[in-house]
């Protein structure tokens, strides 16, 4: 247990569903992180909330919409995806403050998209 | 451009043949290089956190370095239980702050 729970564990969708992942730290953290992790390619950073400030990778497509409503809580809202964006999808947690910069992740929500 | 790269892309090993991944990087201003473990289906988990060349840090079999441009993960005398994916991550400064992950080393070690 690492302190950072993801749900559900797998996702099979179609294009045409709208679906959320779930995440929840219990580790009295201040930033949550989604990265997507494909095959043979390095995690990619999605979204970032931290301090209640959020930040964003331009390059992921609007049918990714995030929610931090509280600094326990984070959701990846998912609405007409395509089959490319299968992928394990992990969130992590870390506190915020120099030395204090190690990520701490959930075990992910393996999506598959039909 | 700010890149990080790991090598070997897989690596097999036998059970207590010593050896050692590589994680390079070109990026200016390194503000941490951090080492994690994946095993299949589950999330990466932390490692190690290497700030200045010439440092280093120990756990049981595993022991990681780094230079100027580069970091080692050595495995002395690897178990079964080692393997899994090794990867790399270099965070640098500047107004981004930004993280920038390998691709991983799949490490397999056979009994």
């Amino acid at each position: 247990e690492t302190g950072v729970t993801q749900t559900p564990r797998h996702l099979v969708m179609g294009m045409t569903n709208k679906k959320s992942l779930k995440c929840e730290q219990h580790l009295g953290h201040n930033a949550m992180y989604w990265y997507k992790q494909s095959a043979k390619k390095p995690l990619e950073l999605m979204f970032v909330y931290s301090l209640e400030e959020r930040v964003e990778n331009n390059s992921v497509p609007s049918r990714f919409s995030p929610e931090c409503p509280n600094s326990s809580h984070l959701f990846l809202h998912l609405h007409t995806l395509q089959p490319e964006d299968s992928a394990l999808y992990l969130c992590a947690s870390r506190e915020t403050g120099t030395g204090r910069e190690k990520l701490f992740f959930g075990s992910g929500t393996q999506l598959s998209v039909l | 451009e700010d890149q990080v790269t790991q090598s070997p892309e897989a690596l097999r090993l036998q059970e207590g043949e010593s050896s050692s991944l590589n994680c390079s990087y070109t990026v200016s201003g390194l503000r941490g290089l951090f080492w994690y473990r994946q095993d299949p289906g589950k999330g990466p988990e932390f490692l190690f956190t290497l700030y200045s060349a010439g440092e280093e840090k120990e756990k049981e079999r595993l022991k990681a370095t780094l230079t100027k441009k580069e970091s080692f993960l050595h495995i002395t005398a690897p178990k079964p239980e080692d393997s899994a994916t090794y990867l790399c991550a270099v965070r640098f400064g500047g107004a981004t702050n930004k993280l920038i992950f390998g691709t991983g080393t799949l490490l397999a070690v056979q009994p």
